[in-house]
């Protein structure tokens, strides 16, 4: 079956740009989570998504990230006015529910590069 | 606070031998933890996990061991095998609260 995929693979922009992220789910999933990994660093949490529920937005790093769902489908993450700190794999995983510790199933992520 | 710990960013083992990956946490409320593997160019993807009731799991050739009152688990993986070699995370989870990826260890099985 399709496993969690990511769009674009690569993006490259420049500083000040604003660029958006794709995650498609596994299909029933209705936990979903978006991490970035910088160079060198662990999975750093940004947002995760449950049904309709409100997302927890804790692990944003500032007010120019954003991300959206629409029900328990498609997720875009928005980051505006980049800046080269930015750059980073953006990884989504998906899970069939987050309160017992679900599995999560990782998409390939997008490597974003900021110049 | 970094709540997991991976203090090895780096471990090579011959092939046939044992891998020990080690992973610690602070954090006494985990109910679960999660080891992942990750190849260059890939998402993480799960390889055994462990509840915090439990202090050994096993799964073929991959063993988690918890050791709760060290706050310290551990991956063997025996034998080694040279696809072994992948970036190997440790990952701890509360109910109601969200997934702690540690830092990672880069495995490297030798031929």
């Amino acid at each position: 079956g399709a496993g969690v995929s990511q769009s674009p693979s690569n993006k490259v922009t420049e500083k000040g740009k604003d660029v958006e992220l794709r995650c498609d789910p596994i299909s029933g999933h209705t936990a979903l989570y978006w991490y970035r990994q910088s160079l060198g660093q662990g999975l750093e949490f940004l947002i995760y998504f449950q049904g309709n529920s409100a997302p927890d937005k804790s692990g944003l790093p500032s007010d120019r990230f954003s991300a959206e769902r629409t029900g328990e489908s498609v997720s875009t993450l928005t980051i505006q006015r980049t800046q080269q700190e930015d750059s980073a794999v953006y990884l989504c995983a998906s899970s069939l529910m987050k309160s017992s510790g679900e599995t999560q199933y990782f998409g390939p992520g997008t490597r974003l590069l900021v110049l | 606070d970094q709540q997991v710990k991976q203090n090895s960013p780096s471990l090579s083992v011959q092939e046939g031998r044992i891998s020990i990956l080690n992973c610690d946490y602070t954090n006494s409320m985990f109910d679960y933890f999660l080891w992942y593997k990750k190849y260059p160019a890939e998402g993480p993807t799960f390889l055994i996990s462990i509840s915090s009731i439990k202090d050994k799991n096993e799964d073929g050739r991959f063993t988690v061991f918890l050791n709760k009152s060290a706050k310290h688990l551990s991956l063997h993986i025996v034998p080694s095998q040279p696809g072994d070699s992948a970036v190997y995370f440790c990952a701890g989870f509360a109910v109601g609260q969200n997934f702690v990826f540690g830092p990672g260890t880069r495995l490297s099985v030798l031929p």
